[in-house]
Formats: structure tokens, C-alpha cells, sequence
């Protein structure tokens, strides 16, 4: 079946711009989580749903990153005003939302540069 | 709070050789361990992960991983690596009421060479 898809998969802004990256998790996933790897580090944690309900967004690095999951199902993460340090690959991952320790399905990221 | 390091941040190996990455995590309650592997421009793919019972966990393209609860580790291992295997290799956790997010190590690059 389809895996965890993202769009765009290269994205190039000017700073100041906004950008919005899609997220088309697994079907019938429950759970929805948004990464940042910054170059050479591991992911860290952004944002989780469950359904559309965001739990957490303590991850999220200011104010002017934004997720929204309306019908629980695909997500964006919407960033305003891009700066240079927010140049990093996005990743989303979906789940069946049953259990700690369940795995994550993540898509092939969505590489953010921010000039 | 709870926190991963992997030791190493390149490991060259040739091809056909064992190798180990290693793993140490910080919690100060139980946890779920996991490694990941990336391959260029492609997203994270579960290896395999440790939730409880059998300390010796094994999981896809022939790796295995042993949890040690008195040195909080979980290294990673393969006996004999081939080509394929050039990727680079995550090691993560959650744990009971964290709703789920991994806490990640730095990762580290497998570089197989012939």
C-alpha cells in the first residue's frame, strides 16, 4: 500500500517568505508527528496529532511555525517569515496511534533552504 | 529528561566484515529503544526496536541489536555487511506517556567499501 508521502519534496525561499509543506500520512493512521533534521543531526521532535486534535506542539522552535490537521488526516506545517536557520529537511511520520512504542512510518522529507 | 548518544559518528567497514554502532540512552524511566536507518534523499526505515521481553531483538536485512538495561545500551549489530548497507543508521526512544515522539541520536553514517 502507499507509505507516508510529502510535498514539496525540495523547496527554496527567500527569507521573509512563507511556506507550507503537506503531509499525506498512511490511511487510517491515527497519529501524526513533524520532524526537523537540521544538516548532520538527528530528527527532532516539531508537533504530534491524534486525529486532528494537536496534543503537543512543545517542539515547535517560535511562534511563527503553525500545523494544523483539520480532518485528520493530511497536515500541514506552515512556517512565517522563514529565516535562514529554519533550513532543514521536514519530516512527517503517521502511526496507528494504538500504543507507546509503535512504530512510525515516516516519508522521504521535504528539504527546506532558506536564502 | 531523557536523552540518546550514539558514539560514533562515521564508521568505514569493508564489505563482508562485522560491525557494531553503538548506542546509550538517558531515562530515568522504562523506555522503547529503536534504530532507524536512512538512506540518501529517502525518509527513515525501521530496523527494528525493543520493547520488552527478549533482550536480543533481530530485524530486517539480517541486523540485531541487544538491549542492556545495567550500561543503557542498545548497539547495533550485523556479522557480515555488504555494500547496500552504506546508510545512515539512527538509534531512538520513547517511553510510557510521551504520546509517542522519538527522541533521536545524532545518528551515525555506515560507509561500506569494497
Amino acid at each position: 500500500g502507499a507509505g507516508v508521502s510529502q510535498s514539496p519534496r525540495y523547496k527554496v525561499a527567500k527569507r521573509g517568505q512563507d511556506v507550507a509543506l503537506r503531509c499525506d500520512p498512511i490511511s487510517g493512521h491515527v497519529s501524526l508527528f513533524w520532524y526537523q533534521q537540521a544538516l548532520g543531526q538527528g530528527p527532532e521532535f516539531l508537533t504530534y496529532f491524534q486525529n486532528e486534535a494537536q496534543l503537543d506542539k512543545s517542539g515547535l522552535p517560535s511562534d511563527r511555525f503553525f500545523a494544523e490537521r483539520p480532518e485528520g488526516s493530511v497536515s500541514t506545517l506552515k512556517i512565517q517569515r522563514t529565516q535562514q536557520e529554519d533550513s532543514a529537511v521536514y519530516l512527517c511520520a503517521s502511526g496507528l496511534g494504538l500504543a507507546d512504542g509503535e512504530t512510525q512510518y515516516f516519508g522521504p522529507g521535504t528539504r527546506l533552504l532558506v536564502l | 529528561a531523557q536523552s540518546v548518544t550514539q558514539l560514533d559518528s562515521q564508521v568505514p567497514v569493508f564489505e563482508e566484515a562485522p560491525v557494531e554502532l553503538r548506542c546509550n540512552y538517558s531515562s530515568s524511566v522504562s523506555v522503547y529503544l529503536f534504530w532507524y536507518v536512512q538512506y540518501p534523499n529517502q525518509g527513515l526505515q525501521l530496523l527494528l526496536k525493543y520493547l520488552s521481553g527478549s533482550t536480543l531483538v533481530k530485524g530486517i536485512n539480517g541486523f540485531e541489536a541487544e538491549f542492556n538495561k545495567s550500561q543503557t545500551s542498545f548497539h547495533l549489530r550485523k556479522p557480515s555487511v555488504h555494500i547496500s548497507d552504506t546508510a545512515e543508521y539512527f538509534c531512538a526512544l520513547n517511553y510510557g506517556g510521551s504520546q509517542g515522539n522519538l527522541i533521536f541520536g545524532k545518528g551515525t553514517k555506515l560507509s561500506v567499501k569494497p
